[in-house]
């Protein structure tokens, strides 16, 4: 079964710093997706940046940016320049065949001024 | 706007008493899920629909029941057999159509306590 794992349950850094949370994963396919997931106070999730196993490059979105390292079933998440706005929980998911998301145990992020 | 829409934002149950959570979208998506959010546990699957009149059981179905009678609703019925109903819950769509998971867009989600 697919699994995912998100071993930082809290971090906190302060603003305009670097930030990266870890994620791994384990699967038996050789194709999926790799999603971060951002869920602010206000709740509503939003999607961040989506990465597809069979792409070699790094996705990024303006400050966030991925470090996929798919030998190792490793998917962090860098955050740059990090702002207020960014204080949320972070979710890492794994998408494979059947149109279902597995999700880790999220990461509370804590951005101070 | 296209969008989900979760109603109601907060709900209040009697133990043995069922409700129901409605979700709604208009995003013309033929996938629906519905996710538990629990702290320290994540999201997790409890049934998600791929079309219409179809369902799925997810990784926590028991105590819960769907229904998908038209492609924009998706309601959850939280059962008085689920032992432990309290919980954050979320909807949420996705395109479909592919075999493989693409991205969710997600509702705002329904608070259920149980007192």
């Amino acid at each position: 079964a697919q699994t995912v794992t998100q071993s930082q349950p809290e971090m906190s850094v302060q603003e305009a710093e670097t930030v990266t949370l870890s994620c791994t994963y384990d699967t038996s396919e050789s194709n999926y997706y790799l999603f971060w997931y951002k869920q602010p106070p206000s709740r509503q999730m939003i999607l961040v940046i989506r990465q597809e196993a069979y792409k070699q490059q790094n996705a990024t979105e303006n400050r966030f940016s991925v470090n996929f390292q798919k030998a190792a079933k490793s998917f962090s998440l860098k955050i740059s320049d990090s702002q207020l706005g960014d204080t949320a929980m972070y979710f890492c998911a794994l998408g494979e065949g059947a149109q279902k998301l597995v999700f880790g145990q999220g990461t509370r992020l804590t951005i101070n001024p | 706007d296209g969008g989900i829409t979760q109603s109601p934002k907060y709900l209040f149950r009697k133990e043995g008493q069922n409700v129901t959570l409605s979700c709604e979208q208009n995003l013309n998506h033929d996938a629906m899920y519905w996710y538990r959010q629990d702290p320290g546990q994540g999201l997790r699957l409890i049934y998600y629909s791929q079309i219409v009149n179809d369902f799925q059981k997810g990784d926590i179905a028991e105590g819960y029941s769907v229904s998908r009678e038209k492609k924009e609703s998706f309601p959850l019925t939280v059962t008085s057999a689920q032992k432990n109903p309290t919980a954050f819950y979320l909807c949420a769509s996705s395109i479909g159509g592919s075999r493989m998971a693409g991205e969710l867009f997600f509702g705002e989600g329904s608070r259920l306590t149980v007192l």
